[in-house]
């Protein structure tokens, strides 16, 4: 059975750091990407970047440019996704998601979601 | 970015019905569309990939159509566990983006 497990909700204070772990499992995790997408309370999901977990390289949303960093251990299956400078409409549930990838990219399981408050 | 606009953002109906959502892009994205289905406090569900391959497990009463930038997400008979948020997604540019949902609910 394949599925990403996320760390617990963060409660963090503006100007913080956040960072989440992904753990997967019943797959090879070098086989496919993995990808972070938040959505924030009323608001659309939102994609923030992915890691080729295989060679490590990483594409970010242009939006959190400079803020994210998303890491890999190979060794733990298990992604992170770091968020800095966080400010209060940064307050969102943030998921990992494995990707396929034959052109067309789609997500397919999610993790739970990790809730990360900013509040002062 | 690709804006990915679904029609309606909200819709009533009822068990049994036949349910079309609509999703369109800013330009043309072939056919690299996805839907998923959300439930309140739970991660998005892939129902549809390639804009009309069906996801495995997914019971077939869900289909999805369209290429170039409109499609479309179908139920085909209402069932008391359809009723949640729909999302399409774009992927054929970075960044990926998604519609603003589509939320169903029982009349």
């Amino acid at each position: 059975q394949v599925l990403l497990v996320q760390s617990g909700a963060e409660v963090k204070k503006p100007g913080a750091s956040v960072r989440i772990s992904c753990k997967a499992s019943g797959y090879n995790f070098i086989s496919y990407a993995m990808h972070w997408v938040r959505q924030a309370p009323g608001h659309r999901l939102e994609w923030m970047g992915w890691i080729n977990t295989g060679y490590g390289d990483t594409k970010y949303s242009q939006k959190f440019q400079g803020r994210v960093i998303i890491t890999r251990d190979t060794s733990a299956s298990t992604a992170y996704m770091e968020l800095s400078s966080l400010r209060s409409e940064d307050t969102a549930v943030y998921y990992c998601a494995r990707a396929y990838y034959d052109g067309n990219r789609w997500f397919d399981p999610w993790g739970q979601g990790t809730l990360v408050t900013v509040s002062s | 970015d690709i804006q990915m606009t679904q029609s309606p953002s909200s819709l009533s109906a009822s068990v049994g019905d036949r349910v079309t959502i609509t999703c369109r892009a800013t330009q043309i994205i072939n056919n690299y569309l996805n839907w998923y289905q959300q439930k309140p406090g739970k991660a998005p569900e892939l129902l549809i990939y390639g804009a009309s391959s069906l996801q495995s497990g997914v019971p077939s009463r869900f289909s999805g159509s369209g290429s170039g930038t409109d499609f479309t997400l179908t139920i085909s008979s209402l069932q008391p566990e359809d009723f949640a948020t729909y999302y399409c997604q774009q992927s054929y540019s970075i960044p990926i983006t998604f519609g603003q949902g589509t939320r169903l609910e029982i009349k």
